[in-house]
């Protein structure tokens, strides 16, 4: 799997737009770009996926650039229970179960 | 809906005894994987499930580590001889098969420490 790398911490302010950088460099053709979420003492959540295109949930949006070496994770409007530790992850295709090769994260916090 | 349970929350234990972790995943679900979390780091692999069979097992550190799931349903997850490295948190989580396999969902761990 591709390895990520991603700034250790970053700070936003309540209810502006939190854009989260990923550099993922070797990612291969056939690997997907994850992103999940770990709030303090809870087990990790998915947030959102893509292979190329951007895409968009009622979490999240995520940016892959054309040349699929980096992305950005967008939260539109970020609160304070969005504070949490954010992995970009690159893993091999969705269909079939994947393991999540976790890197260190980006620790977000939300400021009021 | 119930969400994926593990039991215990906490397990203190001392060097050198035999611990089993247990995970209920979500009904349904047919993968199921462990990872376990040192502080600070983010989770590491260990294994998972496909059904009843470990289809990738890449990510045990030795072979004191060791996880059934033989129902295809709840797993346990067994540590012999334990070391106090192995200290950390065990995370569990599975998934549905197929183009859903993608969205892992996570249980809240088990706490382990060696003394």
């Amino acid at each position: 799997d591709a390895k990520t790398t991603q700034p250790p911490s970053m700070d936003c302010a309540e209810g502006r737009a939190a854009n989260l950088p990923c550099n993922h460099s070797t990612i291969s053709g056939n690997e997907y770009v994850y992103w999940y979420r770990q709030i303090h003492s809870q087990g990790p959540q998915y947030i959102i996926h893509g292979l190329k295109n951007n895409e968009t949930n009622e979490m999240a949006s995520l940016i892959i650039t054309e040349d699929r070496k980096s992305s950005t994770l967008i939260l539109p409007h970020a609160t304070l229970r969005d504070t949490a530790v954010y992995y970009c992850i690159v893993s091999g295709q969705v269909r079939g179960a994947q393991k999540l090769v976790f890197g260190q994260g980006t620790r977000l916090t939300i400021n009021p | 809906g119930a969400g994926v349970s593990q039991t215990p929350s906490n397990k203190v234990t001392e060097k050198g005894k035999y611990v089993e972790l247990r995970c209920d995943p979500i009904s349904g679900h047919t993968a199921l994987y462990w990872y376990r979390q040192s502080l600070g780091q983010g989770p590491e692999f260990l294994i998972y499930f496909q059904g009843t069979g470990a289809a990738d097992d890449s990510g045990l550190p030795n072979d004191r580590f060791f996880a059934v799931r033989p129902e295809g349903s709840v797993s346990t997850l067994k540590i012999q001889r334990t070391e106090r490295g192995d200290s950390a948190v065990y995370l569990c989580a599975s998934s549905l098969g197929g183009t859903r396999s993608y969205e892992q969902y996570f249980g809240p761990g088990t706490r382990l420490t060696v003394t």
